[in-house]
């Protein structure tokens, strides 16, 4: 069974630092491009970075480009992002995903983890 | 880049049909998007892909209610036989080289 899992998340300080880690099982995590995407509470999907197979190409959204770096492990199969100088405004819910080479769609996403920025 | 356009909201009787409509920017009207399913709750399910030829590529699981087609910019989702599980929030997917855009989402209320 494809299964990503998320971890890291938790309550941060305003200009504090946080990292998220996404498991991978089920498929071959070094195959796929993979993406975070994040959910502000009521809110809708906004997509926040990416990353190719090997790790050596990766995109960011605007609001997230200099403070975010998204990285992986394919030796470990895991996913990570590195949130540094985080705001308010980065509190949500963390979804990893896979980029499916079929379809091109996000599938399967992560149950997520939530990020708090708060003092 | 391109933008998605969907309607922040929708009802429908239980047993009926509704069509969920996700349209894209000017000068994207070609994309292909994906719609995906997020209940109450949960993480967003993959329900499946449209293409601008109005051809449909459903993920695995999910139901023959579901179903998929497309008019010049716009992309639908239709849902038949409506069931109260069917009540969620509907998202639109699309990409390019270097972003991929969702749209707002639509609450589909199931009366």
């Amino acid at each position: 069974e494809v299964q990503l899992v998320e971890s890291g998340g938790g309550p941060v300080q305003p200009g504090g630092s946080l990292t998220l880690s996404c498991a991978a099982s089920g498929f071959t995590f070094s195959s796929y491009w993979m993406h975070w995407v994040r959910q502000a509470p009521g809110k809708g999907l906004v997509w926040v970075s990416h990353i190719n197979s090997d790790g050596s190409t990766s995109s960011y959204a605007a609001s997230v480009k200099g403070r975010f770096t998204i990285s992986r492990d394919n030796a470990r199969n895991t996913l990570y992002l590195e949130m540094s100088s985080l705001r308010a405004e980065d509190t949500a819910v963390y979804y990893c995903a896979r980029e499916n080479w079929e379809t091109g769609a996000s599938d399967p996403w992560g149950q997520g983890t939530l990020v708090t920025v708060s003092s | 880049q391109p933008v998605l356009t969907q309607s922040s909201s929708a009802s429908a009787s239980l047993g009926s049909s509704v069509k969920l409509t996700c349209t894209l920017s000017n000068g994207h009207s070609s994309y292909i998007i994906a719609w995906h399913q997020q209940q109450p709750g949960m993480a967003p399910r993959y329900l499946m892909k449209v293409e601008g030829s109005g051809s449909y590529n459903k993920g695995s699981g999910v139901p023959d209610r579901f179903s998929g087609s497309s008019s010049g910019a716009d992309r639908y989702l239709t849902i038949s036989n409506l069931q109260f599980e069917d009540e969620a929030d509907y998202y639109c997917e699309t990409w390019d080289s270097n972003t991929r855009v969702f749209g707002g989402g639509t609450k589909l209320t199931v009366l």
